[in-house]
């Protein structure tokens, strides 16, 4: 069975401090992987996406940036937080090609101050 | 380009009462639809998909049906529990994105 594991689960950081959010998923080979960020009480915006090793493809810009320096890892970071960046990240992996279903991981809980 | 609409931003019932979350999409061609359930404080679970027209999703009591000619995907389920209380979102499959609706929170009246 398949494991998506996020860490860390919780940070709070202040403003103008680097990020790093990490992503593994366990028992599945060249997924494709995914970003998410969701606002308290919103919906889901998708970040970046990616299906190989490598390769990032930006979705949307904010101020973040994304790598996956292995099949089974996918990297979200920032080198100057912002008070905008507060909220839910949420990594998310699906089987390649275009028609299939995303599964999400247990998500990081961001509070910037 | 490719949208999704829900309309209802909250719905309060009562145990054993029948739901209905309105899903209304906008996309050329047959997008693959999605229903996911999202409880607080977790990453959203997929309930279950459709890609034809006509085609019915169900999962956990919960059930959808593709309509190509109304452009929906509205949620059902016959009776609901205290457990179904959750945010609920509609999206569509839009080449490696998802596009989600706004979400829809169901409360579940004492």
């Amino acid at each position: 069975a398949q494991t998506i594991h996020q860490w860390p689960v919780a940070e709070i950081k202040a403003v103008g401090s680097p990020l790093s959010l990490g992503c593994t998923i366990k028992g599945k080979s060249s997924p494709n992987l995914y970003w998410y960020w969701q606002a308290t009480g919103g919906t889901l915006q998708q970040l970046f996406y990616s299906i190989t090793v490598g390769q990032v493809e930006s979705v949307v810009q904010l101020n973040l940036s994304a790598s996956r320096p292995k099949d089974d890892q996918f990297i979200l970071s920032t080198e100057k937080l912002l008070l905008s960046h507060s909220g839910f990240y949420l990594c998310a992996w699906s089987l390649g090609g275009r028609s299939y279903e995303q599964y999400f991981g247990p998500g990081t809980r961001l509070t910037v101050l | 380009g490719d949208s999704v609409t829900q309309t209802e931003g909250q719905v309060a019932l009562s145990e054993e009462d029948f739901l209905t979350i309105h899903c209304n999409y906008s996309a050329s061609g047959y997008p693959t639809l999605f229903w996911y359930v999202q409880y607080p404080g977790e990453g959203p679970q997929l309930l279950f998909r459709a890609s034809r027209d006509k085609e019915k999703g169900s999962s956990r009591g919960f059930e959808a049906t593709y309509d190509k000619g109304t452009t929906s995907f509205h949620l059902r389920k016959a009776s609901v529990q205290e457990s179904d209380s959750a945010v609920y979102y509609c999206a569509l499959r839009s080449n490696y994105q998802l596009i989600w609706g706004s979400g829809t929170k169901l409360i579940i009246k004492p």
